[in-house]
């Protein structure tokens, strides 16, 4: 079965640094989400992508974080400059199109901010 | 966002069927029901969804009040690998409102008890 994929599972980054979480999609899916969840706390929504471009992103998905797809497989997220807050489970998420309502979670990457 | 009503608990034995509530009374007319279930130190992953009509999968069944204010994801033979938080979520699936982000809330646990 298909799967997302992402990298690293766990990383451990001293506050003010800049991490980049990486995201494999599934080959013909071409709606993109990244997610957070905070240890003990809920899933959150942080951004949509379609077509190259964000089409939704929450109030949490401040300046501080980036997305792209730079070499069309890859999608990743970009947090500048971490805080402690920062410290989640990030999920990817990718759905084949928008109506069929399913999206596809990867298993997500830890990130623990120092 | 239209807003959902779920249990923060539910206890099962193992092997039994299972009925997990969900009231959505502001519910629009193109909101979609969509239920996924988060399993210990996993993403999020796909249940089952629907509009109007009951809907059944090799995982669960969905049945759909008929003013469609509430909802029952319905697990027919509970198994301690069903053990997960379990989250019911409107999703606008209408073209014109964009791309509607699935908002998580805080879900059902449920315990299966062997």
């Amino acid at each position: 079965e298909p799967e997302v994929t992402q990298t690293p599972s766990h990383q451990v980054t001293q506050m003010g640094q800049e991490v980049i979480l990486r995201c494999v999609p599934i080959s013909n899916h071409l709606y993109f989400y990244w997610y957070r969840q905070i240890l003990g706390q809920k899933v959150e929504f942080l951004v949509s992508f379609y077509n190259n471009e964000i089409s939704e992103k929450s109030e949490i998905f401040d300046d501080q974080f980036s997305v792209e797809r730079p070499d069309g497989s890859n999608f990743t997220l970009k947090i500048r400059s971490t805080k402690l807050e920062d410290s989640a489970m990030y999920f990817c998420a990718t759905s084949r199109d928008y109506y069929t309502g399913e999206l596809f979670f990867g298993e997500g990457s830890r990130l623990t901010v120092l | 966002d239209a807003k959902t009503t779920q249990p923060n608990s539910m206890e099962s034995n193992e092997e039994e069927p299972v009925h997990l509530p969900c009231n959505h009374s502001t519910i629009s007319g193109t909101d979609y029901i969509h239920w996924y279930r988060q399993l210990p130190s996993q993403g999020p992953e796909y249940v089952i969804h629907g509009l109007t009509s009951n809907v059944n999968n090799r995982m669960a069944s969905l049945a759909i009040a008929e003013d469609r204010k509430s909802s029952t994801l319905i697990l027919h033979r509970a198994t301690l690998r069903d053990a997960a938080v379990y989250y019911c979520i409107l999703r606008d699936l209408d073209a014109n409102s964009g791309n509607t982000p699935l908002v998580f809330g805080k879900g059902t646990r449920l315990s299966v008890i062997a």
